[in-house]
């Protein structure tokens, strides 16, 4: 089954403890997204990559890093978490000739105290 | 970052009726996407659009691409209860170093009374 595979769904954790997200993908796409959602605000993007080893800044890529060392995954890393970063996180994947017709995956819901 | 006003910001309808919503941006896009999301789950494609005044149906949705390429709508012909959801708008810039840079909309949030 094509899909877009997040871990952890659930989160709770301090401010200042690293933590990473993981995302993985089975359709060979290219192309791959982080995006937060936060109520009145919709989606925002925080990094994307268009192959591996390639990555951009989205809107809001302040506090968060990201690698694209094989095409299947996108982890997103946040070193020093801060509360302000409390929100749903969803990764996507695209194939680039699809001109991002994007597969998002389940969320992940972080608390940062 | 680049705006898009999608509005309106909700909406409580009744079964039956049609729904309209739009999104609006400063900057051209040369592909407006729609998506719809249901609760806990993440957002689903409904509708692509990728040629400017380009209209597109997909079962009771219809959108189009907006001919300056800096708006589209979405309408919904005869709602039902499972249209309930929050739809999305998102723009793709139209290329340069900007390529690959995805914006949303705010979102609309749908409610349907049976």
């Amino acid at each position: 089954e094509a899909q877009v595979t997040q871990n952890p769904r659930y989160l709770i954790t301090v401010t200042g403890k690293k933590l990473t997200v993981t995302c993985s993908q089975n359709m060979n796409h290219e192309y791959m997204s982080w995006y937060r959602q936060d109520p009145g605000l919709g989606l925002r993007q925080i990094y994307y990559s268009m192959n591996v080893e390639v990555t951009d800044k989205g809107d809001v890529p302040e506090g968060y890093k990201v690698s694209r060392k094989e095409k299947r995954n996108f982890p997103l890393i946040l070193e020093s978490p801060s509360p302000n970063q409390t929100s749903l996180y969803f990764c996507a994947s695209s194939r680039l000739s699809l001109g991002l017709e994007l597969f998002f995956g389940e969320g992940s819901r972080l608390t940062v105290l | 970052g680049q705006q898009l006003n999608q509005s309106p910001q909700s909406m409580f309808i009744q079964e039956g009726e049609d729904v309209s919503m739009n999104c609006t941006s400063s900057s051209i896009f040369n592909t407006w996407l729609w998506y719809k999301q249901d609760p806990g789950e993440g957002p689903v494609l409904l509708i692509a659009l990728y040629k400017a005044g380009e209209l597109t149906s997909n079962g009771r949705l219809t959108a189009q691409f907006g001919i300056t390429r800096k708006d589209s709508f979405l309408n919904i012909s005869a709602s039902i209860p499972s249209d309930v959801g929050i739809y999305f708008c998102a723009g793709l810039n139209a290329g340069g170093t900007s390529y690959g840079k995805l914006t949303f909309g705010q979102g609309t949030i749908l409610t349907v009374h049976p």
